[in-house]
């Protein structure tokens, strides 16, 4: 079965610092990996995914994200943390042995920038 | 830009009604999703369709039916709405083409209420 775990409900920091949001992952093959956002009364934004190739995956808005496949781990970080950014985060997976299947999501982790 | 739109933001409706949300995609996507968000429990699939006139169930199906009749919606039914289905909707697309490697994208979501 595929899996997501986001172990943070919330994470705070100071703006201008790096920020950090963790997520690990299980699956059977390889793992096809996804951010999202999520503001105030709104739908889901697609942020950057991970398929192949390099590991550090850059995305909208600043953010990149590392897979660390001995970890099984797909951390969303920021270099310098914004007010802005502050927002409901989702990491999601699908396995590549299981082809075209619904993404699988995680519980998400609130993310609050402070001033 | 990929849009996917819900007919409504917001829904208040009684026990017992039955119950239709409606999702438009523009871009041709073959898959479609219903999801249901609450909070603590991140985002759990009802159902998911990856053609016309054909539905699968998700993790969660129990009081909800599913209509596709043209590629490009995909509706949502509850039968005889319940107080326990209050709830953020969320509608999602994708395309099959590079199967696994595409991500989905969300429309705004509904938010119904059941009193």
């Amino acid at each position: 079965a595929q899996s997501v775990a986001q172990p943070e409900d919330q994470v705070n920091v100071a703006e201008g610092n790096p920020l950090t949001v963790k997520c690990t992952y299980s699956v059977s093959g390889n793992p096809y990996l996804f951010w999202y956002v999520q503001y105030p009364n709104r739908g889901l934004q697609f942020l950057l995914k991970y398929i192949t190739g390099d590991n550090l995956v850059k995305g909208s808005y600043g953010f990149e994200a590392e897979f660390n496949k001995s970890q099984t781990s797909f951390h969303l970080k920021k270099p310098s943390a914004l007010v802005s950014d502050s927002a409901l985060y989702f990491c999601a997976v699908r396995d590549s042995l299981r082809g075209n299947t619904p993404l699988v999501f995680g519980k998400g982790t609130r993310l609050s920038v402070i001033a | 830009d990929v849009k996917v739109t819900q007919s409504s933001r917001y829904l208040v409706k009684r026990t017992g009604e039955k119950v239709f949300l409606e999702c438009v995609q523009d871009m041709d996507h073959e898959n479609m999703f219903w999801y249901r968000q609450d909070p603590g429990l991140g985002l759990r699939l009802i159902y998911f369709s990856y053609d016309v006139k054909m539905k699968e169930k998700g993790d969660i199906p129990e009081g909800y039916s599913v209509s596709r009749e043209k590629k490009e919606r995909f509706s949502l039914i509850l039968e005889s709405a319940s107080t326990n289905q209050t709830s953020m909707y969320l509608c999602a697309s994708s395309v099959p083409g590079q199967g696994a490697r595409t991500e989905a994208f969300f429309g705004q979501g509904t938010r119904l209420t059941v009193v």
